[in-house]
């Protein structure tokens, strides 16, 4: 079954403790990305990759760091979380070419709250 | 700027009823998609749409690429149809990021 897979999918965690979400997808794609939702603001993208060890900014780096050493997994980290980034994250893949109408897949979202 | 803007903002129907969302986007928006997300969260991706109609059980979905606008169809509805209706496209040539709607929260009420 065609899947992304975060974890952790909730966690309350405190100000400064450094912590990962990781994201697996099992489908061989070249693209895989975060966005966080919060109230009001919609989805919105932190980071992106278009393949190992190529990841680039999107609209709201700033707190996060990502890496992509396998094809597969592209975890989000946050050094030094801040209660600003309480929010619901999502991991996100696909193939490289969009054009042709390939699926975006989404993790089931991870809810994170930083007291 | 670039924005992709959705009518109604919420809607509250009985179900059986049937409803019409709306996304407007403002400027050159490739591989329009439609995604559902239910009350826990999951978002699901119910169709790409780039242009013309495509229907897929109770829902469809029309894209007039040349007017900047896409049509979401729910008939017969029932309370599992019940969450946020985004719609999301690229934006010109970029495919690196989706560019969500603002949402239409459905609620289906027995």
């Amino acid at each position: 079954e065609a899947q992304v897979t975060q974890n952790p999918r909730y966690l309350i965690t405190v100000t400064g403790k450094k912590l990962t979400v990781t994201c697996s997808q099992n489908m061989n794609h070249e693209y895989m990305s975060w966005y966080r939702q919060d109230p009001g603001l919609g989805l919105r993208q932190i980071y992106y990759s278009m393949n190992v060890e190529v990841t680039d900014k999107g609209d709201v780096p700033e707190g996060y760091k990502v890496s992509r050493k396998e094809k597969r997994n592209f975890p989000l980290i946050l050094e030094s979380p801040s209660p600003n980034q309480t929010s619901l994250y999502f991991c996100a893949s696909r193939p490289r070419d969009v054009l042709s109408g390939n699926t975006i897949y989404f993790g089931e979202g991870s809810w994170l709250t930083v007291v | 700027g670039i924005q992709v803007e959705q009518s109604p903002p919420d809607l509250i129907l009985q179900e059986g009823a049937n409803s019409t969302l709306r996304c407007n986007f403002s400027d050159s928006v490739n591989n329009l998609q439609w995604f559902h997300q239910n009350p826990w969260g999951q978002l699901i991706n119910l169709f790409y749409i780039p242009s013309g109609t495509k229907q897929n059980g109770r829902l469809s979905a029309t894209t007039v690429a040349t007017e900047r606008y896409s049509l979401l169809y729910i008939s017969s509805s029932q309370t599992t149809d019940s969450g946020v209706y985004f719609c999301a496209g690229y934006y010109g040539g970029a495919t690196n990021k989706l560019i969500f709607g603002t949402g239409t929260l459905l609620a289906v009420q027995p």
